[in-house]
């Protein structure tokens, strides 16, 4: 199984300063095909994840454009520029190459 | 406006049957992918299965063995069987729609316990 390897455990950030997220897969998540499938989720408290970022870098309909993801084949990113309060819950990221799918153990985002 | 809800027992007891429902308005099973994913306190999100838009299905083989996942078009619902329960399935189940898991349920909580 590919493991999703999540740092850091928790971030604390000041409303308007950014933040940034790491994810590390086992295996490389680039397909033949080109596209790179890992993708990022935000649980807010309370609430069942939802998707902000797909094949890496594509934002997902009506997510902020203050959310964006970036890496290589291993190795990714998810930043958060201008952090608001409600940006606050547990991150995951998740890899759809293959069976199982699997996903990090989460980062959890909270306000200073 | 894409709604998906999970219905489910609530409370199973060990080695009985679990059975929950996803009910979906707003778009068609036979246009997406319907995924299951639950959430545990021991292992976090874990991705049980799928079924596809054309009806076959693909499991985690963490659960291959007991878990079986089904539909009915006609009702816009999706179905999640899981058997020989064990303490450890105590968690949130949730159904998200399509590969990419766009949208989800509210999630349906269960505990295992006698």
């Amino acid at each position: 199984d590919i493991v999703m390897t999540q740092a850091p455990l928790s971030v604390s950030v000041t409303p308007g300063e950014s933040a940034s997220i790491s994810c590390r897969s086992s295996k490389s998540l680039l397909h033949s095909n080109g596209i790179t499938y890992v993708y990022w989720y935000l649980q807010k408290p309370g609430k069942s994840p939802q998707l902000l970022i797909y094949r890496m870098s594509n934002l997902a309909s009506g997510v902020p454009d203050r959310f964006s993801g970036s890496g290589s084949e291993t190795d990714f990113t998810l930043k958060i520029s201008r952090v608001e309060a409600e940006d606050v819950g547990i991150y995951y990221c998740g890899q759809l190459l293959e069976n199982p799918l699997t996903f990090g153990s989460g980062t959890k985002l909270e306000i200073k | 406006q894409v709604q998906l809800k999970e219905t489910g027992p609530g409370l199973v007891q060990p080695t009985q049957t679990l059975s929950i429902t996803c009910t979906v308005s707003g778009f068609s099973l036979t246009s997406y992918y319907m995924q299951w994913v639950r959430q545990t306190p021991g292992k976090g999100l874990e991705w049980m299965g799928f079924i596809r838009s054309g009806g076959s299905t693909e499991y985690n083989s963490e659960f291959k063995s007991r878990l079986s996942i089904s539909r009915d078009t006609s009702k816009n619902q999706v179905f999640l069987k899981m058997n020989s329960l064990k303490t450890e399935d105590t968690g949130v189940y949730y159904c998200a729609r399509d590969w990419v898991m766009d949208a989800w349920g509210q999630g349906a909580s269960v505990t295992v316990s006698s």
